[in-house]
């Protein structure tokens, strides 16, 4: 299957603080998406991004595809926006998930 | 609402034991999905179907077993087979027109 690389694996900011997350693809993709896990578990789905930027509040990503990676942005962070950030990408309908980035935004 | 509802949240089971985990959705989406969680670890795929009466493998698809006999429903069977069961598991399925995927809360098992 295709490997995924996030980086960096741990992150800790303070409110108000601006972060790039990354995530790297062994292989090319043409489904690529963004979550958040809350520090109950639950995944949400920020971005479908198979290329280009797309943005939603204080949040937008880019994907290169050409060169098989993808940036989240997180502007002026809050500490509702702690827990951990997977990308997942593919073909077809099947995702492979990266590690995670695990964000602390402290106040 | 339209979601995925799993159920148990917290499942308990004894060693040699079959469990049954229920993942329930009424998003009218074909394709749905079985990801298991370790701790500090990434999503691991278990099981997919992509439409009734049909389901794939995953990665690491030894010692579980999938049904899909409603579009609604995909329950999981965590068998005796299954090794080191204890993990968080996650339900999905994905809009196939926007490539959306809704996860459900999840349902922690844990051996005992």
């Amino acid at each position: 299957g295709i490997q995924v690389e996030q980086s960096p694996p741990d992150l800790i900011l303070q409110e108000g603080a601006n972060s790039t997350l990354r995530c790297n693809f062994s292989d090319s993709v043409n489904n690529l998406q963004w979550f958040h896990q809350n520090p109950w578990g639950q995944l949400i789905n920020l971005f479908y991004i198979p290329s280009g930027t797309k943005q939603n509040g204080r949040l937008s990503a880019t994907t290169v595809a050409t060169e098989r990676y993808s940036l989240l942005y997180i502007s002026s962070s809050q500490t509702t926006d702690s827990g951990v950030y997977f990308c997942a990408g593919g073909t077809g309908n099947q995702f492979y998930f990266g590690t995670g980035t695990s964000l602390t935004v402290i106040p | 609402d339209g979601g995925i509802t799993q159920s148990p949240k917290y499942l308990f089971r004894k060693e040699g034991q079959n469990v049954t985990l229920s993942c329930e959705q009424n998003l009218n989406h074909d394709a749905m999905y079985w990801y298991r969680q370790d701790p500090g670890q990434g999503l691991r795929l278990i099981y997919y179907s992509q439409i009734v009466n049909d389901f794939q493998k995953g990665d690491i698809a030894e010692g579980y077993s999938v049904s899909r006999e409603k579009k609604e429903s995909f329950p999981l069977t965590v068998t005796s087979a299954q090794k080191n069961p204890t993990a968080f598991y996650l339900c999905a399925s994905l809009d196939g027109r926007s490539w959306g995927y809704t996860f459900g809360s999840g349902t922690r098992l844990t051996v005992v």
